[in-house]
C-alpha cells in the first residue's frame, strides 16, 4: 500500500491557461474526492466518485472545471482559463466505500 | 447545512503537557461521523482520530483521545504528553451518514514549547 499520490506537487501557471493534475487512489479503494484548500482554512469539497461515476459535484465546481476517472483507477482535475482565484492547494483521497478517507500530499496551484 | 466550528485558531502548549483542542458542530442528522485530522508545515494530512455517532464511548489512540458530547454537539480533542512532533494545524472534520464529503472547521494551529 503505496499511499495516495497526486502529481505535480506544484504548478504555476499564467492567467488563461489550462491545468491538469492526476491523482491516484490507494489500490482498492472504489472512492475518490477533490477538495480545494486555500491558505489557512479548512478543505472544501469539490466532487467525489465512486468508481468511475462522479456523483456529487459541489457548487465550487464551476464550468471551467471538470473531472474525471477512467475505469475507477485514477483520476484527474482539469482547470479550463485560469484565474487567480483558482490558487490553492488541491487535494485528492481515497477511501474503501464510505470508510475514512486518506490524503494525498496535495497539488499546490498558483496562477500568475 | 451542517457546519463545523473550531473557535481557538491557534493553541499553544508545553512539551509534555496536556491540551485539549475544541470543536462544534450543527447537524440534524442522528447517524454522523467526526473525525481529527492533522496538517504539519507543508505536509500531507493525516487523520489522528475518528468517532462514530452511535457510538457512546470516546474514541482513543495512545496518546490523543475525544470528548465526544452528541447532545451538545461538540466533539474536543486532548493531546497527552504533547510532543514536537505534535506542532502542525488540526482540523475537525464531519461527515453525514448518508453524505461522503467531508466538512471542515478552519483549523487549529497547534505551537509545542520545548
Amino acid at each position: 500500500d503505496t499511499g495516495v499520490s497526486q502529481d505535480p506537487r506544484h504548478k504555476i501557471t499564467k492567467r488563461g491557461q489550462n491545468v491538469t493534475f492526476r491523482c491516484d487512489p490507494i489500490s482498492e479503494h472504489n472512492r475518490l474526492y477533490w477538495y480545494r484548500q486555500t491558505l489557512g482554512q479548512g478543505p472544501e469539497f469539490l466532487t467525489y466518485f465512486q468508481n468511475e461515476a462522479q456523483l456529487e459535484k459541489s457548487r465550487l465546481l464551476s464550468d471551467r472545471f471538470s473531472a474525471e476517472r477512467p475505469k475507477g483507477s485514477f483520476s484527474t482535475l482539469e482547470i479550463q482559463r485560469t484565474e487567480q482565484g483558482d490558487s490553492a492547494m488541491y487535494l485528492c483521497a481515497s477511501s474503501l466505500k464510505g470508510d475514512t478517507q486518506y490524503f494525498g500530499p496535495g497539488t499546490r496551484l498558483t496562477v500568475l | 447545512a451542517q457546519t463545523v466550528t473550531q473557535s481557538q485558531p491557534e493553541m499553544s502548549v508545553q512539551e509534555a503537557e496536556t491540551v485539549t483542542l475544541s470543536c462544534t458542530y450543527d447537524t440534524s442528522e442522528s447517524d454522523y461521523y467526526l473525525f481529527w485530522y492533522k496538517q504539519p508545515p507543508s505536509r500531507q494530512m493525516i487523520l489522528v482520530i475518528r468517532q462514530e455517532a452511535y457510538k457512546q464511548q470516546n474514541a482513543t489512540e495512545n496518546r490523543f483521545s475525544v470528548n465526544f458530547q452528541k447532545a451538545a454537539k461538540s466533539f474536543s480533542l486532548k493531546i497527552s504528553d504533547s510532543q514536537l512532533g505534535d506542532a502542525a494545524m488540526y482540523f475537525c472534520a464531519y461527515r453525514g451518514d448518508s453524505n461522503y464529503q467531508l466538512i471542515w472547521g478552519a483549523g487549529t494551529k497547534l505551537i509545542i514549547k520545548p
